[in-house]
C-alpha cells in the first residue's frame, strides 16, 4: 500500500542551524502539507502547497519556513534559523485530488529537537 | 478561538464497551473527518462526513454530523484494547487546510 514516508525520523540540531525535514508523498497525489505537534499538543497546520506552488500558510510558517518540491518526488520543509520552540513533531501529509478535500495520507513524522 | 475542539480530553474505558467523543467547531465546514494517533505515531484517517451528511458507519465507528449545532460525535462500539489511542476531529472548510482539534485521548483497559 502505498505510504507518506519521512526522513529523518529524529534530528537534533542547536539553535540557529539550518534543518531540512524530507517527505516523499504518495506518487499520484497533488496537494501536500506539513503540520507539526509540539509534545502532547494539538496538530498544527504549517503549509499547503498545490501546483508547485504555496497555496496556504499559517501565522507559524515565517519567513525562517519554507518549502520545496525539487524534483516531482520530494517535498521538504526548511527552517532557516532553528529556535528552541521549534521543536516538535512534523508530519507531511498529501492527498490526491478532488480540490484537496478529501482524506489526508500522513507518514510517521520526523521529531526535531532544538537544543 | 478553536475549529474542532474535541470533549472529553481522555477517556477511559473498559474493553467492550463503546467509546463517544464530540467534537465541536466555530465555522462552516466541507466536510469534517476523524482521525487517530497512536502514541509518537502518524496520524490515520479514519473517516469522513460532509456537510450534507448525518450520519456514516465505517465497521464499529459511527460518525455523526449536526451542522446546526456545529457538532459531531465519534462512537466506537464494542471498543478492544487495541482501539487505546488519541483521536482527533479535523475540520475542512472552503480552503485547502484541514484544522484539527486538541484531541481525545482514550484509553481501553483489558
Amino acid at each position: 500500500e502505498p505510504e507518506v514516508t519521512q526522513t529523518p525520523s529524529h534530528q537534533v540540531t542547536q539553535m540557529g542551524q539550518e534543518v531540512i525535514l524530507r517527505c516523499v508523498p504518495i506518487s499520484n497525489h497533488l496537494y501536500f502539507y506539513w503540520y507539526r505537534q509540539i509534545l502532547g499538543q494539538k496538530v498544527e497546520f504549517l503549509v499547503s502547497f498545490y501546483n508547485n506552488e504555496i497555496s496556504e500558510k499559517s501565522e507559524i510558517f515565517d519567513d525562517q519556513f519554507s518549502v520545496e518540491r525539487p524534483d516531482g518526488s520530494n517535498f521538504t520543509l526548511k527552517i532557516r534559523s532553528t529556535k528552541l520552540e521549534d521543536s516538535a513533531m512534523y508530519f507531511c501529509a498529501s492527498t490526491p485530488g478532488q480540490g484537496g478535500a478529501g482524506e489526508l495520507f500522513f507518514g510517521e513524522g520526523s521529531r526535531l529537537t532544538v537544543l | 478561538s478553536q475549529q474542532g475542539e474535541e470533549d472529553p480530553q481522555a477517556l477511559s474505558i473498559q474493553e467492550g464497551e463503546n467509546a463517544t467523543m464530540n467534537c465541536s467547531y466555530k465555522t462552516s465546514i466541507n466536510n469534517l473527518q476523524w482521525y487517530r494517533q497512536n502514541s509518537g505515531r502518524g496520524l490515520v484517517h479514519l473517516i469522513l462526513i460532509r456537510s450534507n451528511e448525518r450520519e456514516k458507519h465505517s465497521g464499529r465507528l459511527r460518525v455523526t454530523l449536526d451542522t446546526s449545532k456545529k457538532s459531531s460525535s465519534l462512537l466506537i462500539t464494542a471498543s478492544r484494547a487495541a482501539d487505546t489511542a488519541s483521536y482527533f476531529c479535523a475540520t475542512r472548510g472552503s480552503n485547502y487546510k484541514l484544522t484539527f482539534g486538541k484531541g481525545t485521548l482514550l484509553t481501553v483497559n483489558p
